[in-house]
């Protein structure tokens, strides 16, 4: 069965720091892997995926991630911060054939502190 | 482009009372999906549509909703008989292939 793990709940990180935010998948078969942001109150922004090809990724807004199959990790990353960046973020898995739905972590919420 | 609508925003409803949503995906998406969210999860998939044919159901969907997408273009979401139990974010979604969604902003449902 999919599933998805997001260890963190809560990061807080200054203003300019870098960023790090883990992504654990368990998947049978080759994932398609997701990250997806939302603000407050709002719906969730596509910020980058990964199908197959180079392992890393480079989304919007400065955001990049990368996939380890051999620790079936996708962590999202981001060397500078900026305080538009608080929000919460969702990584999420899809399968490669017959892709009928995401499976989403429990999302990690960012704080950025000035 | 206008991206994905749904509508209304917001709505609160007494407790068995019906309600209806609606989503408008981006017109040359294939693909329809609604999610619900609850407060610190992430969104849970609830159904699945290609063009007009609902191809997947999750075990969440009780009896009690029902979905629709007349025509391949717009989608409803109904709820009969609602319990406190369905507050939540209902989260509209349409893609082209499976390739990444584009999100509307939600439906938030409060059952008092």
């Amino acid at each position: 069965a999919q599933s998805v793990t997001q260890p963190d709940i809560h990061i807080t990180v200054s203003e300019g720091a870098s960023l790090e935010l883990r992504c654990n998948y368990s998947y049978g078969a080759t994932p398609y892997l997701f990250w997806y942001v939302q603000s407050p109150g709002q719906g969730l922004q596509l910020l980058l995926k990964y199908f197959s090809g180079d392992t890393l990724v480079q989304g919007i807004k400065g955001f990049e991630a990368e996939f380890k199959r051999s620790q079936s990790s996708f962590n999202l990353r981001k060397p500078s911060v900026h305080w538009s960046d608080a929000a919460e973020y969702f990584c999420a898995v899809g399968a490669v054939a017959g892709a009928n739905n995401h499976f989403f972590g429990t999302g990690t919420r960012l704080t950025v502190i000035p | 482009d206008t991206g994905v609508s749904q509508d209304p925003r917001h709505k609160i409803t007494k407790r068995g009372q019906n309600v209806t949503f609606r989503c408008d995906p981006i017109s040359e998406h294939n693909r329809l999906y609604w999610y619900r969210q609850t407060l610190g999860q992430g969104p849970e998939f609830l159904t699945y549509f290609q063009n007009e044919a609902q191809l997947e159901k999750s075990r969440l969907l009780s009896d009690r909703f029902s979905a629709e997408r007349p025509k391949g273009s717009f989608s409803t979401l109904e709820i009969q008989r609602t319990e406190q139990g369905d507050s939540a974010m209902y989260l509209c979604a349409s893609s082209l292939e499976a390739r990444g969604y584009t999100f509307g902003s939600g439906t938030r449902l409060t059952v008092v």
